[in-house]
């Protein structure tokens, strides 16, 4: 069983540009979480995917937006990247309320140059 | 809002020493408590969460953390660690409630390096 998988692994873009990323959750989960981590800094949650909808957003601006597609798989999306912007990207899929079935995917790091 | 200090950013010690890391939280509200460790080019790994109850949690790979609600702390102990305890390891909060699933509050992490 594939836990939570992420794409691409590595990523480099430039300021201004756009970029898509990508999150398979685990079997069976159907609640999708995307977190920011930049380098030296814990995780920063960026919004929460349910029933294709955003239900809960972190303190990030509208340049982050995301989408959930039927199959539960999500993507996250920075339009005009920033420098800042660089980070590792990590993806958290879960079902039911079930903290013991929070899971992580390994990231997509994301560098902005 | 809920916040999460890690005291420590790195904590060396040998091989078969014990280790404490800890974790103070600031909320209004209840929360529950997490450690998650970090292996190099890894994703997050749940090592003990606290929910409820007996406020010592034991968890994973020999590891335990005591809540106490008096101090805000969530400290995370370990008698005897090993070389492959080296990681990073982060203590998040998260205020109960359906829509807050997955919405954890993360410290800053600290970096545990366990010395032969």
């Amino acid at each position: 069983d594939a836990g939570v998988t992420q794409s691409p692994t590595h990523l480099i873009k430039t300021r201004g540009q756009q970029v898509t990323l990508r999150c398979s959750p685990k079997s069976g989960h159907d609640t999708v979480s995307w977190y920011q981590q930049a380098l030296g800094q814990g995780p920063q949650f960026i919004f929460q995917y349910y029933e294709e909808e955003e239900r809960q957003r972190g303190n990030f601006p509208d340049r982050f937006s995301g989408h959930q597609f039927p199959n539960y798989s999500s993507e996250l999306n920075v339009n005009a990247l920033l420098l800042g912007d660089s980070a590792l990207y990590l993806c958290a899929s879960g079902t039911g309320g079930a903290y013991e079935k929070l899971f992580f995917g390994s990231g997509t790091q994301l560098s902005v140059l | 809002a809920q916040s999460v200090t890690q005291l420590d950013s790195q904590v060396p010690v040998f091989e078969e020493a014990p280790v404490e890391l800890r974790c103070n939280y600031s909320s209004s509200v209840s929360v529950y408590l997490f450690w998650y460790v970090q292996y190099p080019n890894q994703g997050l790994q749940l090592l003990l969460k606290y929910l409820s109850g007996s406020t010592l949690v034991k968890g994973i790979n020999g590891f335990e953390a005591e809540f106490n609600k008096s101090q805000t702390s969530f400290h995370l102990r370990k008698p005897s660690v090993h070389i492959s305890d080296t990681a990073e390891y982060f203590c998040a909060v998260i205020k109960p409630g359906g829509t807050s699933y997955g919405k954890l509050t993360f410290g800053q992490g600290t970096i545990l390096t366990v010395h032969p």
